[in-house]
């Protein structure tokens, strides 16, 4: 069955500097891959989206990555500030559901 | 725009009385919700898929009967837990996919999410 692992550690950085987060997963080769977003006590919200013939995808202080032979993603905030601190979710698609990883507890310090 | 609402976002009850969830969709319509269910520090655990006018798809595991889920219209999905047991105690979310230009294709909006505590 399909698996899905993202860093089970959280991620502590100082205000400024770029976060990065890993996805992997195997037993798939999805279409495309998703980042969300998760507060405490709150539902997903979506990021970003990228497809599987897209290396990368950017938005605005995000940057995602794709790697359909390493079976991973990477997820860059860059010039991260306090209010990035949340769960970062990364999903894969599987025909038209989604699977998602545990999720990386980022924590940025002012 | 693409906003789903939820609602209850809190609920207590007791051990064996039955719990309705409401998710809607306001500002789309929403050809399909799914229902998700999370535990502290864990990933989301999609529990159902339901198109509208149609019945629910569960996932392995799932009892339909335990949580019966009614898509009866493009806008509304509820989830009913029912005869509710302390270990049922969780948090359940919904979201939704559709059309409309408030939307994009493949994303899922969800809600802000039930929390459930059964006494």
């Amino acid at each position: 069955s399909q698996k899905i692992e993202q860093n089970s550690e959280a991620l502590n950085i100082q205000e400024g500097k770029t976060a990065t987060l890993t996805c992997n997963y195997t037993n798939y080769s999805p279409a495309y891959l998703q980042w969300y977003r998760q507060d405490p006590g709150r539902g997903p919200v979506f990021l970003l989206l990228i497809r599987e013939n897209e290396k990368e995808k950017r938005k605005e202080r995000l940057k995602v990555t794709f790697d359909t032979t390493l079976k991973q993603s990477l997820f860059h905030i860059t010039a991260s500030q306090p209010a990035d601190s949340a769960t970062y979710l990364c999903a894969l698609d599987r025909g038209g559901k989604l699977i998602f990883g545990q999720g990386t507890e980022l924590s940025v310090k002012p | 725009g693409a906003v789903v609402s939820q609602h209850p976002s809190r609920v207590i009850c007791k051990s064996g009385t039955s719990v309705k969830i409401e998710c809607r969709s306001l500002d789309f319509q929403a050809t399909t919700m799914f229902w998700y269910r999370q535990f502290p520090k864990q990933s989301l655990m999609l529990m159902a898929t339901s198109n509208e006018g149609s019945k629910a798809t569960y996932e392995q595991g799932v009892e339909k009967d335990k949580f019966l889920i009614n898509h009866a219209s493009l806008t509304l999905s509820t989830l009913t837990v029912t005869s509710a047991h302390p270990e049922d105690s969780s948090f359940y979310i919904c979201s939704a996919t559709g059309q409309g230009q408030t939307v994009a294709k493949n994303i899922q909006y969800f809600g802000a999410g039930t929390r459930l505590s059964v006494l």
